[in-house]
């Protein structure tokens, strides 16, 4: 099947707009991760999903980044105020079950956001 | 705080040369250690190891690691200019059993 799909594949802002990355995962993984990468950076773990809910939100930087999955299959990740600092590539990956060491996590292509 | 470092941060090889890539790690409650290949933007899984020894292959890549002296390495035989991208060394621990640590990469590059 699919594998996981980010939409846009690029957007530019300016500083202080909001904005919306959404993520469409491998069909039947109830599991969920956003990371941020950053150049020459390997990715961060921002938050992960179980289901509908966040079961781990702990590598969200502030309180103007925040992300749902409210069916518990896609997920938006939202930035309100941006600010030039959360340039960077935003990417999504799913697994089937979450919480496993033999787990495998699969990743989409990300989003390249740019804040001008 | 879990550290995982991999070296070299870059590498250029010609083709058909072996290449070794290396990963090392400082993981509370260790669980398993993921290679992943990254070509522009998507991450491509390529191994997990969670058992000292074991050496994992796919075609001319190859891994194994070492829970002892707590590192991996990834190796690439008869390398191709397709085999040109960042490699990645993921960890997972228990403590976050589903939260990823990357180390910054290698950046491979191989020449015709």
């Amino acid at each position: 099947g699919a594998g996981v799909s980010q939409t846009p594949s690029n957007k530019v802002t300016e500083k202080g707009k909001y904005v919306e990355l959404r993520c469409d995962p491998i069909s039947g993984h109830t599991a969920l991760y956003w990371y941020r990468q950053s150049l020459g950076q390997g990715p961060e773990f921002l938050i992960y999903f179980q289901g509908t809910g966040a079961a781990d939100d702990s590598g969200l930087p502030n309180d103007r980044f925040f992300a749902v999955r409210p069916e518990g299959s896609v997920s938006t990740l939202k930035i309100q105020r941006t600010e030039r600092g959360d340039s960077a590539v935003y990417l999504c990956a799913s697994s089937l079950a979450g919480g496993s060491s033999t787990d495998t996590q699969y990743f989409g292509p990300g989003t390249r956001l740019t804040v001008l | 705080e879990d550290k995982v470092v991999q070296s070299p941060l870059s590498l250029v090889v010609h083709e058909g040369d072996t290449v070794t890539l290396n990963c090392s790690y400082e993981v509370t409650n260790f669980r398993s250690l993921l290679w992943y290949k990254q070509e522009k933007k998507a991450p491509t899984f390529l191994f997990m190891l969670t058992s000292s020894g074991i050496e994992k292959k796919s075609g001319r890549l190859s891994s194994i690691l070492d829970k002892k002296e707590l590192f991996s390495i990834l190796n690439i035989t008869a390398t191709q200019t397709g085999d040109s991208a960042v490699y990645l060394c993921a960890v997972l621990n228990s403590n976050s059993g589903y939260a990823l640590n990357f180390g910054k990469g290698t950046s491979l590059l191989v020449t015709p």
